[in-house]
């Protein structure tokens, strides 16, 4: 298994202003990705981040609103940018190492950051 | 299009007795399919998955059917107790080479409730 940790846990933010979340995995992982996820909602995919190259985003969601790094194989993070209060959700971070060994490569969760925008 | 279908989307159960959740999904080059249990305030957390080439696995007190031709698969919680109590999550990923094939679709979730 993996263990995942992201920073911060919570925040409340004025509208106008960005918010960068850290995901930290402590063992080396090919696929990271981000979601989001309303309160009593399930989990909609944001982007998926690999190592050395550009994120891929999925619809509804552009680079300019939620950049992301992701420097090397155990680190990334997303940037809400100019947030509203539309944007307030929880943001996971989960990551997988490829190589699909079924019981040993899954995808595992970070606790979430819960933010508010004000 | 919500490419996988999850229900009921609340369940009551006794202390003891079985909680099922059922998912359905459309994609038949899905080849993975993972159940995840939240807490509140919590990340959702691996519960057990199965792939297509069983029919059933089970875990403890957590079993998952797989109906391949139904294209349907289920969570069984076997003397289900109050600590159970949590959403849980159907997801699927596969069915393609690069990155998408590792991107999960998720159920919209139930919200379990075991009560003493």
């Amino acid at each position: 298994s993996a263990v995942i940790s992201q920073k911060p846990s919570r925040d409340i933010c004025q509208r106008g202003t960005s918010l960068t979340i850290q995901c930290q995995v402590d063992s080396q992982v090919t696929m990271m990705f981000w979601y989001r996820q309303q309160p009593g909602q399930s989990l909609t995919l944001i982007a998926t981040a690999n190592q050395g190259s550009e994120a891929t985003y999925e619809s509804g969601f552009v680079i300019d609103k939620f950049p992301i790094s992701r420097p090397n194989l155990t680190f990334s993070t997303l940037t809400v940018s100019n947030m509203s209060p539309e944007d307030s959700s929880i943001y996971l971070c989960s990551a997988e190492r490829a190589g699909r060994g079924f019981g040993t490569d899954t995808q595992y969760f970070g606790p979430g950051t819960r933010l508010t925008v004000l | 299009q919500q490419q996988v279908k999850q229900s009921p989307q609340s369940l009551i159960v006794q202390k003891g007795g079985i909680s099922i959740i059922n998912c359905a999904y459309e994609n038949t080059a899905f080849d993975y399919f993972p159940w995840y249990q939240q807490f509140p305030g919590k990340g959702p957390a691996l519960l057990i998955a199965i792939r297509p080439d069983v029919s059933e696995k089970k875990e403890g007190r957590f079993t998952i059917s797989f109906n391949k031709s139904a294209k349907q698969f289920s969570l069984h919680i076997m003397e289900s107790q109050p600590g159970d109590s949590a959403t849980y999550f159907c997801a699927a990923s596969g069915g393609s080479s690069g990155a998408g094939s590792y991107q999960l679709t998720f159920g919209k979730g139930t919200k379990l409730s075991v009560i003493p």
